[in-house]
């Protein structure tokens, strides 16, 4: 079965410092990966998405992430951290039976402070 | 285009109860996903449709069922509640042919007293 970890539970930054979320996926396959944001009392928005093109993702908002399968990680950065990111962070798994079951992490809060 | 649209918004319901909770998918898409977000945890998967069949099940029990209708809107069913039925339910919707990318809605609030 697949997985992810989430190392960190809560992350917190200054507003314009860089932002690091740190993701490790478990795969029998070649993984489809995906960050969501889910800011309070809303859905979950997809930041990005990694399906085995690139090797590096951008997302929305000036986030973006690198796949590195010699260390099964897919960590989410962005340089410089706005007051409205603070919101919870999911890294996700697809399983790859053809199906399209998500397989989320347990989430990543951000905290960022003025 | 409308997203993902989910009804209601918040329900309460009391221990040994049914809810429905109902699903409508972003405009095009013909695969509805179902999961439940407990308080402080990431969701988790109950089950999928696509051309009105469950496709694939998560591990929960029995009382929890749902359909897909031919306009691909779908309803979650859930009998007998409990008090750990309580969180946040969303629903995705997204292409059975596409690159696995699911479009959630904002999901409806279940409380159990």
């Amino acid at each position: 079965a697949q997985s992810v970890t989430q190392l960190d539970s809560h992350v917190s930054v200054s507003e314009g410092t860089p932002v690091l979320l740190r993701c490790n996926y478990s795969s029998s396959y070649s993984p489809s990966l995906f960050w969501y944001v889910q800011h309070p009392n809303k859905g979950l928005q997809l930041l990005l998405k990694y399906t085995s093109a690139a090797t590096l993702v951008k997302g929305i908002n000036g986030f973006e992430a690198e796949f590195k399968k010699s260390e099964t990680s897919f960590h989410l950065t962005k340089p410089s951290a706005h007051m409205s990111d603070a919101a919870e962070y999911f890294c996700v798994v697809s399983e790859d039976t053809g199906f399209q079951k998500l397989v989320f992490g347990t989430g990543t809060r951000l905290l960022v402070s003025p | 285009d409308a997203g993902v649209t989910q009804s209601p918004t918040h329900l309460i319901k009391t221990r040994g109860q049914q809810v429905t909770l109902r699903c409508s998918p972003k405009s095009g898409h013909d695969t509805v996903s179902w999961y439940q977000q407990a308080l402080g945890q990431g969701p988790q998967f109950i089950f999928q449709y696509y051309e009105e069949e469950e496709r694939q099940r998560g591990n929960f029990p029995d009382r929890f069922s749902g359909h897909q209708f031919p306009n691909y809107s779908s309803e979650l069913n859930v009998n007998a509640l409990l008090l750990g039925d309580s969180a946040l339910y969303l629903c995705a919707s997204s292409l059975a042919s596409g690159a696995y990318e699911q479009y959630f809605g904002p999901g409806t609030r279940l409380t159990v007293t």
